[in-house]
């Protein structure tokens, strides 16, 4: 069974750019979860969905930051502008309802 | 709010030496407590889980047991190997939905 995908790998940018990040979460998965990891600390919930609909954004910075799972599948997550400490792993996940998180390998951002 | 508290590392050990991990944790109610390894270049891997009050959980020579009266979840492992050295991550699941609150991570070096 193929595994939670994400793209791109690495990212660098300049502040104030903006910048896109996509996942494909596994096959029948409805639950999806957006993490950021900033470097040396643990992955923090940015934003959780069930099928294409918010689940929690409580932590999601919605002045810079947004999210999107049209048709309860794939997702992207967008930041605009870019700050210098937005610079972290982003880490997408994928579950069945109230079941293991299983994680993608992540996009490394780095904003100059 | 719920929250997790590991000890720093990194923890460097000599192969086959025993392994000791701490985790705390604070949160509302009776969470699911979790330990996921994060190998390098790699996206986080559940390692093992308990769900509930003495419950052990286990897996490839790894153990952590909830222990409610001291609020801990500490991962041991008896004899570790090179192959170990990674990044773990204690996390609780609160009761209430199945968002993950991780601690900070610790490194293990194992050394040859």
């Amino acid at each position: 069974e193929a595994g939670v995908a994400q793209s791109p790998r690495y990212k660098i940018i300049e502040k104030r750019q903006s910048v896109a990040f996509w996942c494909n979460p596994i096959s029948g998965h409805a639950t999806l979860y957006w993490y950021q990891q900033i470097l040396g600390q643990g992955p923090k919930l940015l934003i959780q969905f069930q099928n294409n609909g918010v689940v929690d954004d409580s932590q999601l910075p919605k002045d810079r930051f947004s999210a999107e799972r049209l048709k309860g599948v794939d997702s992207t997550l967008k930041i605009q502008p870019a700050k210098l400490e937005d610079s972290a792993v982003y880490l997408c996940a994928s579950s069945l309802l109230g079941n293991e998180q299983f994680f993608g390998p992540g996009t490394r951002l780095t904003v100059l | 709010g719920n929250s997790v508290t590991q000890m720093e590392g990194p923890v460097t050990l000599s192969e086959e030496a025993f392994l000791t991990i701490n985790c705390t944790y604070t949160a509302t109610g009776y969470p699911s407590l979790f330990w996921y390894v994060q190998y390098p270049g790699e996206g986080l891997q559940l390692l093992l889980k308990a769900t509930k009050a003495d419950d052990k959980g286990s897996n490839k020579g790894f153990e952590a047991t909830y222990r409610k009266e001291t609020t801990s979840f500490h991962l041991e492992k008896g004899s570790v190997q090179v192959s170990d050295s990674a990044v773990y991550f204690c996390a609780l699941r609160s009761n209430a939905g199945n968002m993950l609150t991780f601690g900070g991570g610790t490194r293990l070096m194992v050394k040859p």
